[in-house]
């Protein structure tokens, strides 16, 4: 099935550092879609973006929405500790009238203290 | 509100027992959604339904039923499981059909078959 690509794959950081993952897909997605997931957790939608060229921010977590529309970046600044996880991108697709969510593989974030 | 709360935590069958795992959102949310999580695939789409009363067929249904009890409750059935439905299964819920709205995921079931 369709697929968003993710890169890093994995990324071992130290604390503190600035981290940067990007999400890019063969088409064009209308809304690109940030998620984390803790250990043990479902994925939390961190960031939403809906327009071409938008970046949003919140908190430390700033997300760009490509202006090609086929990939979207997502930057953590400053990595403490609580920003271990696995980083999803996400698009959503409407078929049949029901919204389906297009996954990237995911980013696993590893910070040293 | 709980959100979505998924039951059980933790699963173990042998090859060909049978199980359902259940799911129930209390955010009055219309569609749900069933997922599976697998090492280096993402989370991939079994089943989902729009609205009460309604399923469809999502990425990898095969080997799976689901039945949307009532607006609360959307549980999936594995009927005779095998192996290769080692995985971490994920419920969500959205309030509405379109691109804006967000899905809310539960905790997730860890689901072993020997």
């Amino acid at each position: 099935g369709q697929q968003l690509n993710q890169s890093p794959q994995s990324m071992f950081i130290q604390e503190g550092e600035d981290v940067s993952m990007n999400c890019t897909s063969s088409s064009i997605f209308n809304t690109w879609l940030w998620y984390k997931q803790e250990p043990g957790e479902g994925p939390v939608l961190l960031i939403a973006l809906y327009k071409a060229g938008e970046l949003t921010s919140n908190g430390r977590l700033t997300a760009q929405f490509g202006i090609t529309r086929k990939d979207s970046f997502l930057n953590i600044s400053a990595s403490i500790p609580s920003d271990v996880g696995i980083y999803f991108c996400a698009g959503p697709r409407i078929v049949q009238g029901a919204q389906k969510l297009v996954f990237g593989q995911g980013t696993r974030l590893t910070i040293n203290p | 509100n709980a959100g979505v709360t998924q039951t059980p935590k933790f699963q173990v069958l042998k090859t060909g027992q049978s199980m359902t795992l259940q799911c129930a959102q209390d955010m009055n949310h219309n569609s749900m959604y069933w997922y599976r999580q697998d090492p280096g695939m993402g989370l991939r789409l079994i089943y989902y339904s729009a609205s009460e009363g309604t399923t469809d067929k999502g990425e990898v249904p095969n080997g799976y039923n689901v039945s949307r009890l009532n607006k609360r409750e959307f549980s999936l059935r594995l009927e005779s499981a095998a192996p290769s439905q080692t995985s971490v299964y994920f419920c969500a819920s959205k309030r509405g059909r379109t691109s804006t709205d967000t899905q809310y995921f539960g905790p997730g079931t860890r689901l072993t078959v020997l």
